[in-house]
Formats: C-alpha cells, sequence, structure tokens
C-alpha cells in the first residue's frame, strides 16, 4: 500500500531555512500529485503546494517567494524548503498524495512532523 | 486566497444526525465539483473522508455523506457514534489551480 514518511529536522532557527523530506513507498512519485500540508499547534490546515514529477508546481500565494518543492525520482522522495522562517512557520508538516490523478483530493498522508522555529 | 468558513463546533448526541457546512466563492467551492473533507481525530493525519463533493473512498461509512449549493459546501454524519468525534476539514480546488482548506469544525458527540 502507499504510505509517505517525513523526515528532517525538528527544530530551526528564525531566518534559516526549513528542509524537509517525504519518502514515499509502495507507489511511484512518477506519477499522481504530491502535496505538502501544514498545521500549526492547535489551528486548521494549510496547504503548502503541489508538484508532479512533470514539473507542475503551484504553491500557496501567501507562502510563494518563500517554497520551493522538488522531486528526486532516484530516491522516490519528494522535499519542501521554507526560507526565512519566523516562529509563525512553526507546524505539524505533513507530506501527501492526492488520491487519482488530479491535484488532489489527498487520499494518502504521512504521519507529520513537527517543526519548531525556536533560536 | 481566503480559507473556507466553517463553523468553529458542532455537537449531536448518539444515534442523531449532524451538518457541517463550508461556505466559499465562486471562485472555489461554488465553481468546481472538487470538494473533499476530512477527518481528523487528536495527535493523527487527516483521513479522507469525501472526494469531488459527495463520494466516499472505499471503506468510509455510508453514514457520511456531503452535498454542495451554491458556494456552499455540507458534510452530514447520522447515526452519530463516539468514534465521529474529531475535526472536520473541507477543501476546496480555486480558479488559481489551488487548494483552500476550511478553517476547520470540532464535533462533540454529547
Amino acid at each position: 500500500q502507499v504510505q509517505l514518511q517525513e523526515s528532517g529536522p525538528g527544530l530551526v532557527k528564525p531566518s534559516e531555512t526549513l528542509s524537509l523530506t517525504c519518502t514515499v513507498s509502495g507507489a511511484s512519485i512518477t506519477s499522481h500529485y504530491w502535496s505538502w500540508i501544514r498545521q500549526p499547534p492547535g489551528k486548521g490546515l494549510e496547504w503548502i503546494g503541489y508538484i508532479s514529477y512533470t514539473g507542475s508546481i503551484n504553491y500557496n500565494p501567501p507562502l510563494k517567494g518563500r517554497v520551493t518543492i522538488s522531486v528526486d525520482t532516484s530516491k522516490n522522495q519528494f522535499s519542501l524548503k521554507l526560507t526565512s522562517v519566523t516562529a509563525a512557520d512553526t507546524a505539524v508538516y505533513y507530506c501527501a498524495r492526492a488520491l487519482g490523478t488530479g491535484y488532489d483530493p489527498f487520499g494518502f498522508w504521512g504521519q507529520g512532523t513537527m517543526v519548531t522555529v525556536s533560536s | 486566497q481566503s480559507a473556507l468558513t466553517q463553523p468553529a463546533s458542532v455537537s449531536g448526541s448518539p444515534g442523531q444526525s449532524i451538518t457541517i457546512s463550508c461556505t466559499g466563492s465562486s471562485s472555489d467551492v461554488g465553481g468546481f465539483n472538487y470538494v473533499s473533507w476530512y477527518q481528523q481525530h487528536p495527535g493523527k493525519a487527516p483521513k479522507l473522508m469525501i472526494h469531488d463533493v459527495s463520494h466516499r473512498p472505499s471503506g468510509v461509512s455510508d453514514r457520511f455523506s456531503a452535498s454542495k449549493s451554491g458556494n456552499t459546501a455540507s458534510l452530514t454524519i447520522s447515526g452519530l457514534q463516539a468514534e465521529d468525534e474529531a475535526d472536520y476539514y473541507c477543501c476546496s480546488f480555486t480558479s488559481s489551480y489551488t487548494l483552500v482548506f476550511g478553517g476547520g469544525t470540532k464535533l462533540t458527540v454529547l
């Protein structure tokens, strides 16, 4: 079955870059759309962006300019980079895969990884 | 893009039915049949319950149903059970080819 696993530092300093990787098993990264979604503590879900291996990418407008999502087909992974982080970027970060061939819905999720922005 | 509007909380007794609304605009909910609903228990990843406005993925109870009218989508849970107590989020595709979530609704089973 499709499984996703987020990995990366749990603590990032303000103004630095947050980098996370999502490792996919049970499916090829060369199909479907892959997204990052985050959830600040005690708050709701926020879509960050999606990517397909063909290079189709889109980001949440408030985060454009700070976010980059990329795919590594050789490792069956996709990644998130968020620059110039502040405390407002503290959240659980989830990676997810679309259920079908469209951009959504998010049918498969990783377990999430908590990232804290603090000095 | 603004988050879709959901009530902060709803409640119901076991066996009853509840409905959660999700209001957007003609640029998202009203413009496309790409509304999905997610259930999230504390400390867990969200789970897809409904997609494409009213379609249930395999394995989701038929107690969960959904619909859309204009710019508002709705999720109905019938025959409430204790295990339904969770947060529920709607999500819609938008005219900018982005995705937007609702603020979330906490369901309490009394």
